[in-house]
């Protein structure tokens, strides 16, 4: 089976930076994706993983360890619309496979 | 499309009733998946399309849920007699393939309501 696990909920200060950690167990795998969703919105497709290290794209990274089965997504300088909730999901041998997700609030 | 588009937006029905979710993928996407997300909770795999063929179904609940492609495009997820833990937000996505890694298009989803 496929299982990931992630921070219920994060809160963070306007202009700081924080990371959103993710562990996973899966079969089959070929890298690790995010995804942003707002209350009452649709999850928006932010980075994707495959082989390790950082990938960068503006305010957010994203990083991978494939032996350690182990992502995390770095905002920088940290917006209040950044408040949203952030999702990992793995590809492997069936469909994305979504974590619950991380809660982050971004407070003044 | 310019989007992912679902309909109803929201849909409160009785239990015991049938109901028909409808989702419109991006024009030229092939794969269409189905997900499920309960409040405060991470999206619940259903389905997933290939064209008009469903290569896994592994993530359908119960025999009362089904869904079908047609022209491969628009889809229909249908709930047979809704019972109450059927409630949540049921997500539509489309992308060009199913390649791996592939980025996923999300519709805004219909919320269910099962009274």
């Amino acid at each position: 089976g496929q299982s990931l696990e992630q921070p219920s909920e994060v809160t963070a200060v306007e202009g700081a930076i924080v990371q959103m950690n993710c562990t996973y167990q899966t079969s089959g795998f070929y890298g690790l994706s995010w995804y942003q969703q707002h209350d009452g919105g649709a999850p928006t497709f932010l980075s994707y993983n495959a082989l390790d290290g950082l990938e960068e794209t503006g305010r957010f990274s994203s990083f991978l360890s494939r032996s350690d089965s182990y992502g995390y997504l770095l905002l920088q300088e940290l917006q209040m619309k950044d408040s949203a909730s952030y999702f990992c999901a793995v590809s492997g041998n069936t469909p994305l496979v979504f974590g619950k997700g991380t809660r982050l609030s971004v407070i003044a | 499309g310019a989007g992912v588009s679902q309909s109803p937006s929201n849909k409160v029905t009785e239990k015991g009733k049938d109901v028909e979710l409808r989702c419109d993928p991006i024009s030229g996407h092939t794969a269409l998946y189905w997900y499920r997300q309960s409040l405060g909770q991470g999206l619940e795999f259903l389905i997933y399309f290939q064209g008009n063929s469903a290569p896994d179904k592994s993530g359908l609940p119960s025999d009362r849920f089904s869904a079908e492609r047609t022209g491969g495009s628009v889809s229909t997820l249908t709930i047979q007699r809704t019972q109450q833990e059927d409630s949540a937000v049921y997500l539509c996505a489309s992308s060009l393939n199913t390649g791996v890694g592939e980025k996923l298009f999300f519709g805004s989803g219909t919320q269910l309501s099962v009274l």
